[in-house]
């Protein structure tokens, strides 16, 4: 079957760096998207990696291995409101489904 | 404002009771997609469609119908609800699929 994988919490502190991983197993592939989702709100999207390397948006930047089925989220100079539920999610490309990772919960600690 | 609208964003009703949830977005994309979220199980697909008039199933679809009537519209329709459809559910729409996808505000549904 089609699954992503990401770790179910992450625990960093204000001003540090942290990364995020997700690996997929999909039966096609477009591209790999990440999604920020606090309590209570809808996700909104970060960044989407169609090729092979590193994407950067400010302090967060995304980085995608299509051969090892696998990327990363990277979040720097943490603050406080990066507190939040990040998901990592697939286009398959075969049949444009997509397909979403149960979620990283990240905690900062002051 | 480029905007997906979802209604209501809450409801409460009873099992086998018809509901309808609207989705409506303002920014033309072709590809729309419904999503229940779930703790610890995380954002599922639903349905989806291409464009109007072309639906196909996600990944959770038993229970649950759509149409594409409008580009701009996407209900999603309940037609019998059971309580295992209590949910959080998010409507969102993009270009196409690979593309960034934006979220309604999402609904809450209790189904008693």
């Amino acid at each position: 079957g089609q699954s992503l994988e990401q770790p179910s919490e992450v625990t960093a502190v204000e001003g540090a760096i942290v990364q995020i991983n997700c690996t997929y197993q999909t039966s096609g592939f477009y591209g790999l998207s990440w999604y920020q989702q606090h309590d209570g709100g809808a996700p909104t999207f970060l960044s989407y990696n169609a090729l092979d390397g590193l994407e950067e948006t400010g302090r967060f930047s995304s980085f995608l291995s299509r051969s090892d089925s696998y990327g990363y989220l990277l979040l720097q100079e943490l603050q406080m409101k990066d507190s939040a539920s990040y998901f990592c999610a697939v286009s398959s490309g075969i049949d444009d489904k997509i397909i979403f990772g149960k979620g990283t919960r990240l905690h900062i600690l002051p | 404002e480029a905007q997906v609208t979802q209604n209501p964003r809450y409801l409460i009703t009873v099992t086998g009771k018809k509901l309808t949830v609207t989705c409506s977005q303002n920014m033309n994309h072709e590809y729309m997609s419904w999503y229940r979220q779930d703790p610890g199980l995380g954002l599922r697909q639903i349905y989806y469609s291409m464009n109007v008039e072309v639906t196909d199933k996600g990944d959770v679809p038993e229970g649950y119908k759509v149409s594409r009537k409008e580009k701009r519209n996407f209900p999603l329709i309940l037609e019998s609800p059971s309580p295992n459809q209590t949910s959080l559910y998010f409507c969102a729409s993009s270009f196409r699929s690979a593309e960034t996808q934006y979220f309604g505000p999402g609904t809450r549904l209790l189904v008693l």
